[in-house]
């Protein structure tokens, strides 16, 4: 079955750049969605159609895709940035099935 | 402003069946595709199925499929999600999503509700 690969963890200081990559074989044929998830809340989109934010989303969040790998990007990252972020896609198939990925615990101290 | 209001889930027994409900306002939902996605305690979230606009196309994870049925009643602004034949890992927090554009082969979701929680326990 399809997966998407993140790495577990990335930690900066406050104002650091902090980078979230997400790996999977069909990302250069779909698009790539970022989410993020504080403790004890539902998810929310951050990044959609791997470059656009959508409205009420600060600036500091960025996305991007190249080949098979989408990166999502915190400028100058805060502490209310602490979060997990988890990447989404759907499969090559016919069933055209969505997939996380993993998770990236993103920590801001 | 969009609103998802899961309901309907609950303490079940393996084996047995569980009907969700999903009522969206704010938007109009004839024009958006819906998912529903659980979460199990301590994990990251899990998409179960996608139903385009009309109904007419759906898709489920390996996991569930021929166990869960996805649906929806547009005249109701309602999606639903009925599970069959529950196991124990089935408990999660479910919830209902809405989808950015009618279909769903390439597309994501961009408002989730707060989830309803079904837990599987003999």
């Amino acid at each position: 079955s399809y997966e998407l690969t993140q790495s577990p963890s990335v930690s900066v200081s406050p104002g650091q750049t902090a980078r979230i990559t997400c790996s999977g074989d069909a990302l250069p044929k779909k698009y790539v969605y970022w989410y993020q998830q504080k403790s004890g809340q539902a998810p929310i989109l951050v990044i959609y159609e791997d470059i656009k934010r959508p409205s009420g989303i600060p600036e500091r969040f960025s996305g991007s895709s190249s080949g098979t790998v989408a990166t999502l990007t915190v400028s100058g990252a805060q502490v209310e940035d602490e979060a997990d972020y988890y990447c989404y896609s759907t499969d090559d198939s016919d069933n055209h099935g969505g997939v996380f990925g993993g998770g990236t615990k993103l920590t801001v101290l | 402003e969009v609103q998802l209001v899961e309901s309907g889930g609950g303490v079940v027994q393996p084996g047995r069946s569980l009907r969700l409900s999903c009522v969206a306002s704010g938007f109009s939902f004839d024009d958006h595709a819906m998912y529903w996605v659980r979460q199990a305690p301590g994990k990251g979230p899990e998409w179960v199925s996608s139903v385009d606009w009309n109904g007419w196309s759906i898709a489920y994870a390996g996991s569930v499929k021929g166990r869960f049925t996805i649906s929806r009643d547009n005249a109701k602004n309602s999606l639903y999600l009925q599970m069959n034949s529950l196991r124990i890992e089935d408990t999660a927090l479910y919830y209902c999503a809405k989808g950015l554009g009618r279909a769903y082969d390439a597309s994501g979701f961009d408002y989730w509700g707060q989830g309803t929680l079904v837990t599987v326990s003999s």
